[in-house]
């Protein structure tokens, strides 16, 4: 089974600045991976899918980047709406009860 | 729009059973997957149960697999969760989500699920 490390457990960064996260596999997924934006009382947001590609809505300040087994999301010019916890999630390997997601990082005001 | 909506989350006695529901609109339903994920307080993302377009198959996480059912009525547009002999581990909010491409293209707000004595 496919174990995604998200690090950091959190980020603290000042508004306006640049805030970068890792997600590692444990073996490569390829560009399989998702990144999501969750948010407390709001439905989780997916961002970023097939590493790189934003999803439709999605501001061009969110970047995903990498393949095989490591992988970023940056998030520039951070606006107030941005604090949030971000997670990604593999999907190359996949079997019906498969679907993995890292333990989250959240982004919080520096 | 797209709109997810979960509802019948509520405080329950460990043992005891819960159907949660998750009213679809504003995309046609009945052409996708459809997925319960979960989320307990200050963990990650779990995905739970998933059935495909016309409920032709079913899968289940181990740790909810022979307690929990999945299912769907396209003719309403609502995805549903049986939920038997929960356990204090079950605690959690549980979101509904659509499947495209085996990612999660959009999620409803989540309903709260917390099983104790």
């Amino acid at each position: 089974e496919i174990v995604l490390t998200q690090s950091p457990a959190t980020l603290s960064v000042s508004p306006g600045g640049r805030a970068t996260l890792s997600c590692r596999a444990s073996q490569s997924v390829s560009s399989s991976l998702a990144w999501y934006q969750q948010k407390p009382g709001r439905a989780p947001r997916l961002l970023i899918y097939d590493a790189y590609t934003r999803a439709a809505g999605i501001p061009a300040r969110f970047s995903g980047s990498g393949s095989g087994t490591e992988f970023t999301l940056t998030i520039s010019s951070l606006q107030s709406e941005d604090f949030a916890v971000y997670s990604c999630q593999q999907y190359h390997t996949w079997t019906p009860g498969r679907y993995t997601f890292g333990q989250g990082t959240k982004l919080e005001v520096k | 729009e797209v709109r997810l909506v979960e509802s019948g989350g509520a405080v329950v006695q460990p043992g005891g059973s819960l159907r949660l529901s998750c009213a679809a609109s504003g995309f046609t339903f009945d052409e996708y997957t459809m997925h319960w994920v979960r989320q307990a307080p200050g963990k990650g993302l779990e995905w739970v149960s998933l059935i495909t377009w016309d409920a032709g198959s079913t899968y289940s996480a181990d740790s909810v697999k022979g307690r929990f059912t999945i299912s769907r009525d396209n003719t309403k547009n609502f995805l549903y969760l049986q939920m038997n002999s929960l356990r204090t581990e079950d605690t959690a909010l549980y979101y509904c989500a659509i499947e495209k491409f085996k990612y999660f293209q959009q999620w409803g707000q989540g309903t709260l699920v917390t099983v104790s004595s």
